[in-house]
């Protein structure tokens, strides 16, 4: 079945560091690929998506590219702020269904 | 409107009584998901109604029922619960399909669910 691997959290930075959390997939089809976020307290949002390979889905700053030949699909930010302490689930959607699978969430502390 | 609402937002209830969650969304979309989330997990698929038809039952207890009335209304009825059902209750909803696909859900803020 289709499985979603994130690295293990917390991750902890200091405001202004460069942010990586590897994400990598496995699936029967052919994905598409989401990066949504919770902050305390509330739902999910979707940050940001890409639906092919090599597409990159940008929001807010944070970007992620779908590489299909190493199957992973890394959210990357530039410099973070206090702001964007949050969790971060990976996720996927496999070609006519209607199921999401999430990987296991990452949990981003950003301190000043 | 592109969002789904969510009521209530928090919910404490007994072991012994009834209480129902609410969820819309105007966005016309026909696809609408409950989700369960304990603290520090992903969210957990309980239910799928696809145009108004219940699709997917994650083999969820009975003693949780969902109603999809309309197409941007979805219920979930709670009776009988446990202490070990507390959590965020999420739904969600998306274009059917192909448009799931290509575009994802789009999630409510969730009611928080207490059971005493």
């Amino acid at each position: 079945g289709d499985s979603v691997t994130q690295m293990e959290g917390p991750v902890t930075l200091s405001e202004e560091a460069f942010l990586t959390i590897n994400c990598t997939y496995t699936a029967t089809g052919y994905p598409s690929l989401f990066w949504y976020v919770q902050y305390p307290g509330e739902g999910l949002q979707l940050l940001l998506k890409a639906t092919k390979a090599d597409d990159k889905g940008s929001n807010k700053g944070f970007e992620a590219t779908y590489r299909k030949e190493t199957t992973s699909f890394h959210l990357e930010k530039g410099s973070v702020q206090v702001s964007d302490s949050a969790v971060y689930f990976c996720a996927l959607i496999t070609g006519g269904g209607n199921k999401l699978t999430f990987g296991t969430g990452t949990q981003l502390k950003v301190e000043l | 409107d592109t969002e789904v609402t969510q009521t209530p937002k928090h919910l404490v209830m007994g072991m012994t009584n009834k209480k129902s969650l609410k969820c819309e969304q105007h966005m016309g979309h026909r696809a609408m998901y409950w989700y369960k989330q304990k603290a520090k997990k992903p969210p957990e698929l309980m239910f799928v109604y696809s145009y108004e038809k219940l699709s997917i039952n994650e083999s969820v207890p009975s003693r949780f029922s969902p109603e999809c009335p309309n197409s941007s209304l979805l219920n979930l009825h709670l009776h009988a619960l446990q202490p070990e059902d507390s959590a965020l209750y999420l739904c969600a909803s998306s274009q059917q399909g192909q448009g799931a696909y290509s575009y994802g859900y789009t999630f409510g803020s969730g009611t928080r669910l207490t059971v005493v």
